[in-house]
C-alpha cells in the first residue's frame, strides 16, 4: 500500500516551453504532497509543500510563478515548470503524507521521481 | 526552520565491516527521524526511522540511535555489503509539516 505515482519519468524539452509534472497517490488519500528537487550529486531539496483545495506553500527562493503546483484533487498534484530554462535542469520528485491511521506504515512516500532536461 | 547536517559525505568500508553515518539537527520541535537509500536515478527507499520517545530502533543489521539532547542521530550497518553501495539521507520531520533532509552520504563497499 501507500503507492505515488509519478509521471513522467522523464522529459526533455525545449527553453521557454512549459512541463507538467504529475504526483499520484493510487490507493489512499493524500491532502499534503511535497515537491523536491535534487540536482546530481547533492541532497533533496523542498521546493513546496502542496495542500488540496488550497495554494501552495512555496519554500523561500523557489519561484511560485514559474512552478506552479495544482492540487485540485485528494489524489492528485501537478508541478508545471513554466518558460522552463536549462537552468532547471533536474530530477523533481514528489512526496505524499501518508495518513499513519490508515496505513500504519511510512509516514512519507515517494514518487519515482522525473528528469527534466531542457535544451 | 530546520537545518540538518549530515557527515560524512563519503565513506568507503571493506565488507563485512560497520559503517556509521551521523546527523544533527537543529530545532527541538522534530519528532521523527527517518534514513532512506537513494541508489542512482531512483526515488528514496526508507530503510529505517525513529521517533523522538525512542532511542534506539534496529531491523536487522541496521539500527538508529537517538540522542534528543544533543540533537544527533544516527546510522549504523553492520556486516556490509556490496548491495548496500549507494546514498544515504537522514531526515527530520517537523511536527508533520515537512521533511527536511540531510547532504546525503556516498556509501562505498569494498569488495
Amino acid at each position: 500500500g501507500a503507492v505515488v505515482s509519478q509521471h513522467p519519468s522523464w522529459v526533455i524539452c525545449k527553453s521557454g516551453t512549459s512541463v507538467k509534472i504529475e504526483c499520484r497517490s493510487l490507493d489512499f488519500q493524500a491532502t499534503t504532497m511535497f515537491w523536491y528537487r535534487q540536482f546530481p550529486k547533492q541532497s533533496l531539496m523542498l521546493m513546496a509543500t502542496s495542500n488540496e483545495g488550497s495554494k501552495a506553500t512555496y519554500e523561500q527562493g523557489v519561484e511560485k510563478d514559474k512552478f506552479l503546483i495544482n492540487h485540485a484533487s485528494l489524489t492528485l498534484s501537478t508541478l508545471t515548470v513554466t518558460s522552463a530554462h536549462p537552468e532547471d535542469s533536474s530530477f523533481y520528485i514528489c512526496s505524499a503524507r501518508v495518513d499513519r491511521v490508515t496505513s500504519g506504515a511510512n509516514v512519507l512516500t515517494f514518487g519515482a521521481g522525473s528528469r527534466l532536461t531542457v535544451l | 526552520g530546520e537545518n540538518v547536517e549530515q557527515h560524512p559525505s563519503t565513506l568507503s568500508v571493506q565488507e563485512g565491516d560497520s559503517a556509521v553515518i551521523k546527523c544533527t539537527y537543529s530545532d527541538s520541535a522534530s519528532n521523527y527521524f527517518p534514513w532512506y537509500k537513494q541508489e542512482l536515478g531512483k526515488r528514496p527507499q526508507l530503510i529505517i526511522d525513529i521517533r523522538s520517545n525512542v532511542g534506539e530502533k534496529k531491523d536487522q543489521r541496521i539500527a538508529v540511535t537517538l540522542n534528543k539532547t544533543a540533537k544527533h542521530f544516527s546510522l549504523h550497518i553492520t556486516e556490509t555489503q556490496p548491495e548496500d553501495s549507494a546514498v544515504y539521507f537522514c531526515a527530520a520531520f517537523l511536527r508533520r509539516e515537512k521533511l527536511t533532509f540531510g547532504t546525503g552520504t556516498r556509501l562505498t563497499i569494498i569488495p
